[in-house]
């Protein structure tokens, strides 16, 4: 069975600094995708970035970007820059060729000013 | 926005009686999910469905049906509802790049 692991249930980390929250997953599948999904307290659920397997290349979007580990099973989220928007509920998530997406606990983040 | 609404946005309902809960996109994707959303346990697959009448189960369905006569429209039915339903309600379409983008989710709450 597929798992997504997120170790850190809250994070705090002061405004413009930089903060890494933690994903691990398991599987046995070689093809599969990886997200990072943003939940402010609007409750709406957002897409922050995404990874392809295959791909060796760290994807980045704008202040985001991710350590994918293939080997370690390992998908990390580094946030520079923080702004007091991106204050909300980080969700680590997997999908395989079967188009059925499992979701980690969530990791909690404050942006203090 | 990939066109999704969840109707209603907020229910409280008593235990024993049924319970349907939509979700309409507007961007003809092939497939819907629905998840739930509570405290502890991220978000947990319900059902999903891969085409008009096709449907599966997901790592939480019992207690749930589901049903996708269009396209369009994929309903959640809680056929005698529980206290431990209470919980937010999440569809989902997925996108081309195996991205799920969400509807503004349902508050249900089991008195």
């Amino acid at each position: 069975a597929q798992t997504v692991t997120q170790s850190q249930p809250e994070m705090s980390v002061q405004e413009a600094e930089t903060v890494t929250l933690s994903c691990t997953y398991d599987t046995s599948e070689n093809n599969y995708y990886l997200f990072w999904y943003k939940q402010p307290p609007s409750r709406q659920m957002i897409l922050v970035i995404r990874q392809e397997a295959y791909k060796q290349q760290n994807a980045t979007e704008n202040r985001f970007s991710v350590n994918f580990q293939k080997a370690a099973k390992s998908f990390s989220l580094k946030i520079s820059d923080s702004q007091l928007g991106d204050t909300a509920m980080y969700f680590c998530a997997f999908t395989a060729v079967s188009f059925k997406t499992i979701f980690g606990a969530g990791t909690r983040l404050f942006v203090k000013a | 926005d990939a066109g999704i609404t969840q109707s209603p946005r907020h229910k409280v309902t008593e235990t024993g009686t049924p319970v349907t809960l939509r979700c309409h996109q507007t961007e003809n994707h092939r497939y819907m999910y629905w998840y739930r959303q509570d405290p502890g346990h991220g978000l947990r697959l319900i059902h999903y469905s891969y085409g008009v009448k096709d449907t599966d189960k997901g790592e939480v369905s019992d207690g749930y049906s589901v049903s996708r006569s269009k396209t369009e429209d994929f309903l959640l039915t809680l056929e005698s509802a529980t206290s431990s339903q209470t919980s937010v309600y999440f569809c989902a379409i997925s996108g081309r790049n195996n991205e799920q983008f969400f509807g503004p989710g349902t508050r249900l709450t089991v008195l």
